[in-house]
This record gives C-alpha cells, structure tokens and sequence, in this order.
C-alpha cells in the first residue's frame, strides 16, 4: 500500500532564515505531487503540483519554492522565511492520470512557526 | 476557475442529532466531488467522493453525500452523529477534464457533545 510521509512534523523557525520541508511517497511511482498550506478558517491553497521530475508548477505568488530531485520526494523550501509563512503544511499525492479523476491522498502535515 | 462555498463554518451538535453539511461549487462543466475529514491530531483522510453514476455516495462511518447538479452542491449527510464525529470537514471539487486542480472550501468544524 502507498504511504506519505513528510518532515519534520513542527518546525519553529526566527524570520529570515531558510527552509526545508521534506516530502516523500512510497509504494507507488510516478505520482502527482502537491503542497498545500492550511490556514485556520481559510480551507487548504494549492501552493505547487508537480506531475514529474523537474516539472512544477507554482500557484500563488510568494516566498516559497519547490523541487522534485527524485521521482517520489517533494521538497518545499525558502531562503528567507516571513512570519506570514507560519502555518500548517500539507503534501498530498495522487495517481497520475489523464483525466481529473485522481483522488488525492495527505500526508501527516508540517506545522511552521516563524517568530 | 472553479471555486467552493461552505457556509457552515462551525457546527454544535447533540449526539445521536442528524448532521448535513452544505456545500456549493461553481463551474459549468462536469466535476468530481470529494468530502475529507480531518480528525483532532490526524492526517486529511478522504470520507468519500463522487466521479459518475450514482449521485446518492456512501462513504466511510455511515456518511453520505447527494450530488445535485441542478444546485451545484454536493451536502454531506449522517443520520446520527457520535462524538467520534468531531473533526473538521473540507469539501473539495475539480474539473474533470485533464490534469485539474482540487480546489477546497474552507472548511466546517464539527462539535459533537456526548
């Protein structure tokens, strides 16, 4: 069965330093990938998808990039975190189809705190 | 773009009370539905989702959800709610043409009081 992880599982970080939040998928190859970020009240954004290696896309505007250097790891980094990056971080995973009929599945989230 | 609406933002509960949970989309073409629940402490799961066919859905725990697309909305429902039953509720939705992003509403927290 396919599992996701992703860590670490809190984080609390000064403001200007840099990120790394790890992201990866076992059991299954090829996947979709996405991060989302949770904010209280305001449901889940999309941040990044990525449908392969070295491909992704960016979704909002804002300090924060994303790398796929393997097939089944997905990384969400900065170079300089703000306090509004704070928030609950989410990976999610889908199969790669064709059509929109992928569910996605989470992983067990990041939170962030920048102080 | 497609977009949600839950207008129920927090939800207060007896148990054994019946539960819906509205949920509206917008988009003009053909969607799939999806009902996750974040449980105090646990991963996003998914409760249940809609692709075709049957737009009555059962999901895990005795939910369901109705699709009607005259209305756009896609209502969670459970006869008789428990206390294991507080979570906090996302309904989502994408196009289903090609590769589309899900797009979620904002979510409804569940109180159940025992």
């Amino acid at each position: 069965s396919q599992t996701i992880h992703q860590w670490p599982a809190t984080l609390v970080q000064p403001v200007g330093s840099p990120l790394s939040l790890e992201c990866t998928v076992e059991g299954t190859s090829n996947p979709n990938l996405y991060w989302y970020r949770q904010a209280a009240g305001r449901g889940l954004q999309l941040l990044f998808y990525s449908i392969g290696i070295d491909q992704i896309s960016s979704e909002v505007p804002q300090n924060l990039s994303a790398s796929r250097p393997q097939d089944r790891q997905f990384i969400l980094s900065s170079k300089k975190l703000l306090l509004s990056d704070s928030g609950f971080y989410l990976c999610a995973w889908s199969v790669a189809r064709k059509r929109g009929t992928d569910t996605q599945y989470f992983g067990p989230g990041t939170r962030l705190t920048v102080l | 773009a497609q977009s949600v609406s839950q207008h129920n933002h927090h939800v207060i509960l007896s148990e054994a009370a019946s539960l819906e949970l509205g949920c509206n989309y917008s988009y003009g073409g053909t969607v799939n539905l999806f009902w996750y629940v974040q449980y105090p402490g646990q991963h996003l799961q998914l409760l249940l989702k809609y692709f075709s066919g049957d737009p009555l859905v059962k999901g895990i725990k005795g939910f369901e959800a109705e699709f009607i697309k005259s209305k756009f909305s896609f209502n969670l429902r459970k006869p008789s709610v428990q206390w294991s039953d507080t979570a906090e509720y996302f309904c989502a939705v994408n196009a289903n043409t090609g590769f589309q992003k899900l797009v979620f509403g904002t979510g409804t927290r569940l109180l159940v009081s025992p």
